[in-house]
């Protein structure tokens, strides 16, 4: 399975960008990227997905390098409701359950 | 679209025990999937049902785990003889099929304590 890197924690202050950077070195062609979101005490939430092309939703953006090796999340602009744990996981578009575990994500805290 | 649904909330049980929990999907959804998360991790896959057939099982199901979804619509997770290890939230997601770039929808958990 294709495997990402996450930093463990980050922090940003209320209602400035904040830049969530994932590596995955060794994705595929057909690989997925994914970004889910988790708040305290509840499942995690769909927040983007791309394969090639950088995508843009109301939640969030997201920034895929040309080499697809490395993927940045966007929130243009956080509010204390984003802190959360933000998991990068790859899906092979053969479908079937491969990537369909997360890692420890990262851990963002927003400053008001 | 109600969402995920899953029930109990919580559940609190003694080493040995049986439990079940139910899960149901959104309703259109043809995929079922399920979850464990302890503290500190990322969900773990457990696994997954496309409609009734249960197509995918993590080495992480032990025998004692078993899940089915006889109609193709909810879902029920059962582990028997319940150990201390055991203890952790089960997650439950539902999707339409897709190749890889369908979206998983989850419901909120059931916290399952074992004394």
């Amino acid at each position: 399975d294709a495997k990402t890197t996450q930093p463990n924690s980050m922090e940003s202050n209320e209602e400035e960008p904040v830049h969530l950077p994932c590596n995955h070195s060794t994705i595929s062609g057909t690989d997925y990227i994914h970004w889910y979101r988790q708040l305290p005490s509840q499942g995690p939430e769909y927040v983007i997905h791309g394969l090639t092309s950088n995508v843009n939703n109301r939640m969030a953006s997201l920034a895929i390098a040309e080499d697809r090796k490395s993927s940045t999340l966007i929130l243009h602009r956080a509010t204390l409701r984003d802190a959360a744990v933000y998991y990068c996981i790859l899906r092979w578009s053969g479908g079937g359950a491969d990537g369909l575990t997360f890692g420890k994500g990262t851990h963002l805290i927003i400053q008001p | 679209d109600t969402g995920v649904s899953q029930d109990p909330r919580h559940k609190i049980t003694k080493r040995g025990q049986n439990v079940t929990f139910r899960c149901d999907p959104i309703s259109e959804h043809n995929r079922l999937y399920w979850y464990r998360q302890t503290l500190g991790q990322g969900p773990e896959f457990l696994t997954y049902f496309q409609n009734e057939a249960q197509l995918e099982k993590s080495r992480l199901l032990s025998d004692r785990f078993s899940a089915e979804r006889p109609k193709g619509s909810f879902s029920t997770l059962e582990i028997q003889r319940t150990e201390q290890g055991d203890s952790a939230m089960y997650l439950c997601a539902s999707s339409l099929a897709g190749q890889g770039n369908e979206k998983l929808f989850f419901g909120s958990g059931t916290q399952l304590s074992v004394l």
